[in-house]
């Protein structure tokens, strides 16, 4: 079956960064896109970007562009969320998921980064 | 970035009910929306793509209608594991975006 699973929580101050993985089985990994989606306490979901495991490119969210950076390993079937300069509203709960270019089927378990000084 | 407004925020059910929840797109986003359920301290599942297609393993008595701006999400007959918030997600257009989320409470 697909699976998803996200590394542990992370603790880190402001202005620093984080780096998220999502390593992925159950499936071919280069036959589907991996979206990153995240949620503050107690909000909504928030989109941050899309990378092709195929080819490695990626789209970022305009909010988040000059900041995220999404990579992947193939030869590991895990992709990568990289977060910089982080800020307190930063502090929320990282999703991937999975999808067929647009459409998402399955999300990992969530990584909770927590943004403090 | 195209707005994705929800309403209601949240509404009271018994079980066995009909829930309609509704889903506006700024603008034309075709069929090209989804509806995701998220229970606390879980990720969300998906439960519709495209607007009207059930995603595996979904109940029948989830639905999606809808095409353009106006889109709704039903379940008929409300079941216990249903108590949960309901998110729309417009997949026309980059960047994706979410509505505020419904939440089905008792």
């Amino acid at each position: 079956q697909v699976q998803l699973v996200q590394s542990g929580a992370e603790v880190t101050k402001p202005g620093a960064s984080v780096k998220i993985s999502c390593k992925a089985s159950g499936y071919s990994f280069t036959d589907y896109y991996m979206h990153w989606v995240r949620q503050a306490p107690g909000q909504g979901l928030e989109w941050m970007g899309i990378i092709n495991p195929s080819g490695g490119d990626a789209t970022y969210a305009p909010k988040f562009q000059g900041r995220v950076i999404m990579t992947r390993d193939a030869s590991t079937a895990t992709v990568y969320m990289e977060l910089s300069s982080l800020r307190s509203e930063d502090t929320a709960i990282y999703y991937c998921a999975r999808a067929l270019i647009y459409l998402i089927d399955s999300w990992g378990q969530g990584t909770l980064v927590t943004v403090s000084s | 970035d195209v707005q994705m407004t929800q309403f209601p925020s949240s509404l009271s059910a018994s079980l066995g009910d009909r829930v309609t929840i509704t889903c506006r797109a700024s603008q034309p986003i075709g069929d090209f929306l989804a509806w995701f359920q998220q229970k606390p301290g879980k990720a969300p599942k998906s439960l519709i793509y495209s607007a009207s297609n059930l995603q595996s393993g979904v109940p029948s008595r989830f639905s999606g209608r809808g095409s353009g701006t106006e889109f709704t999400l039903t379940i008929t007959t409300l079941q216990p594991e249903d108590f949960a918030t309901y998110y729309c997600q417009q997949h026309n257009s980059y960047p994706l975006t979410f509505g505020g989320g419904t939440k089905v409470g008792v």
